[in-house]
């Protein structure tokens, strides 16, 4: 079955620091990936997507990500957090559904950013 | 251009009454999806519309569930009667034909006490 695993529920990071989001998916065809963003109060934003292919897309924010295929996964990475980062963070798989795509969520990951 | 709009943003009902949510599409999208997240947990696909056409509704918990998009324009989502466990937020997206790309609107915050 297709399915998305985020294994942080929460991370906590120094305003500053580096930051790595960690995803991995189950998908039987080369997957379509996704992470979005939402922040408090706010719908969800597309950071990045992978479709095909360079395999380290560059999203908004100064965000990137690295598709690694022999490890089924999709790693969200930022090189210097700011305090406007902190949101909830969504590693999604589109899935072909009668020749369209839905999306399959992992749980998310919870980001706060200390000063 | 504007996004996905989606009405009202939070609704707060009893058990048992009835609740519509509409979502708006970016104009031009013929797909539009309806997603859920119930407490705190992964957003789930509810269902697909292509135009004013059900592509896919499975991920629609039961039939206390009515998704509509009368014209191919706008979509609602009947909720009747609402028990606890519909409480949650409700998302919809759209996308031109033929991408995987979806725009989500804000979601509608539904509590069901």
């Amino acid at each position: 079955a297709q399915s998305v695993t985020q294994p942080d529920i929460h991370i906590t990071v120094s305003e500053g620091a580096s930051l790595e989001l960690r995803c991995n998916y189950s998908y039987g065809a080369t997957p379509y990936l996704f992470w979005y963003v939402q922040s408090p109060g706010q719908g969800l934003q597309l950071l990045l997507k992978y479709f095909s292919g360079d395999t380290l897309v560059q999203g908004i924010k100064g965000f990137e990500a690295e598709f690694k295929r022999s490890q089924s996964s999709f790693n969200l990475r930022k090189p210097s957090v700011h305090w406007s980062d902190a949101a909830e963070y969504f590693c999604a798989v589109g899935a072909v559904s009668g020749g369209y795509n839905k999306l399959i969520f992992g749980a998310g990951t919870r980001l706060a950013v200390h000063p | 251009e504007a996004g996905v709009t989606q009405f009202p943003s939070h609704s707060v009902i009893e058990k048992g009454q009835t609740v519509t949510l509409r979502c708006d599409p970016i104009s031009g999208h013929d797909n539009l999806y309806w997603y859920r997240r119930v407490m705190g947990k992964e957003i789930k696909f509810l269902l697909h519309f292509v135009k004013e056409s059900k592509q896919d509704e499975s991920g629609m918990p039961n039939n206390r569930f009515l998704a509509e998009r009368t014209g191919g324009t706008y979509s609602t989502l009947k909720v009747q009667p609402a028990e606890l466990e519909d409480s949650g937020v409700y998302f919809c997206a759209s996308s031109q034909a033929d991408t995987p790309k979806q725009y989500f609107g804000p979601g509608t915050r539904l509590t069901v006490t």
